[in-house]
């Protein structure tokens, strides 16, 4: 069975730095594409930042490039966004999802919230 | 970016009765490689969204078969055939042919 389990989020100020974490289990991690997609509080969907299974190809949404940074460790089966110079408007639930390709999310965890304010 | 539009944002159907969203995009989703990368998620009450159609009309495991999905290039249709209870909550299309991918407004069904 497919897990996705975030962790990493909380409280942080305007301008600080947390580091999400999605660790996955069952499924071949390093074969998958994986995304992370948020979500406003009582908002809809916005897709955020992918990166391939080899970890050498990034995308990220014009909103977070060069503040959030997504990576995976293939040996941990973990994946991850550093993200910097937080704003009040990067207050979401941040979900991780598999990518199966072409953006179809077929697994997603249960999101992690991160909330920006002084 | 592709702008995704959704109509209507809110739905109140009677049990049993059918339902149907619009979802336009701002550009073709058909590929080069003939395939059309636009889909539909439900976000279920307190849950995470899940994955029901896929390419336009293919219904991902476990879905039932009351959920139908239609259209082409840029004009495209969820319907479900008789609603139940299980069945509320926000329901996204996105496309997902070019980056940044981009979903719809959403739009939430409610039992009336």
């Amino acid at each position: 069975e497919v897990q996705l389990v975030e962790s990493g989020g909380g409280l942080v100020q305007p301008g600080g730095s947390l580091r999400l974490s999605c660790a996955a289990s069952g499924f071949t991690f390093r074969s998958y594409y994986m995304s992370w997609v948020r979500q406003a509080p009582g908002k809809g969907l916005e897709w955020v930042a992918s990166i391939n299974g080899d970890g050498s190809v990034r995308h990220y949404v014009d909103s977070v490039k060069g503040r959030f940074t997504i990576s995976k460790d293939n040996a941990e089966n973990s994946l991850y966004v550093q993200v910097n110079s937080l704003r009040a408007e990067d207050t979401a639930v941040y979900y991780c999802a598999r990518d199966i390709g072409f953006g179809r999310y077929d697994n997603w965890g249960q999101g992690t919230l991160v909330t920006v304010s002084s | 970016d592709i702008v995704m539009t959704q109509t209507p944002l809110s739905l109140s159907v009677p049990p049993g009765q059918p339902a149907s969203i619009s979802c336009k995009s701002s550009q073709s989703l058909l590929h080069s490689d003939g395939k059309t990368y636009l889909y539909w998620y439900l976000q279920k009450p307190g849950q995470s969204p899940q994955l029901l159609i896929y390419g336009v009309a293919s219904r991902f495991s476990g879905v039932p078969d009351r959920f139908s999905g239609s259209g082409s290039g840029t004009d495209f249709t969820l319907k479900i055939s008789r609603v139940e209870a299980e069945d509320v909550g926000v329901y996204y299309c996105m496309q997902g042919i070019h980056l940044p991918h981009t979903f719809g407004q959403g739009t939430k069904v409610e039992i009336k």
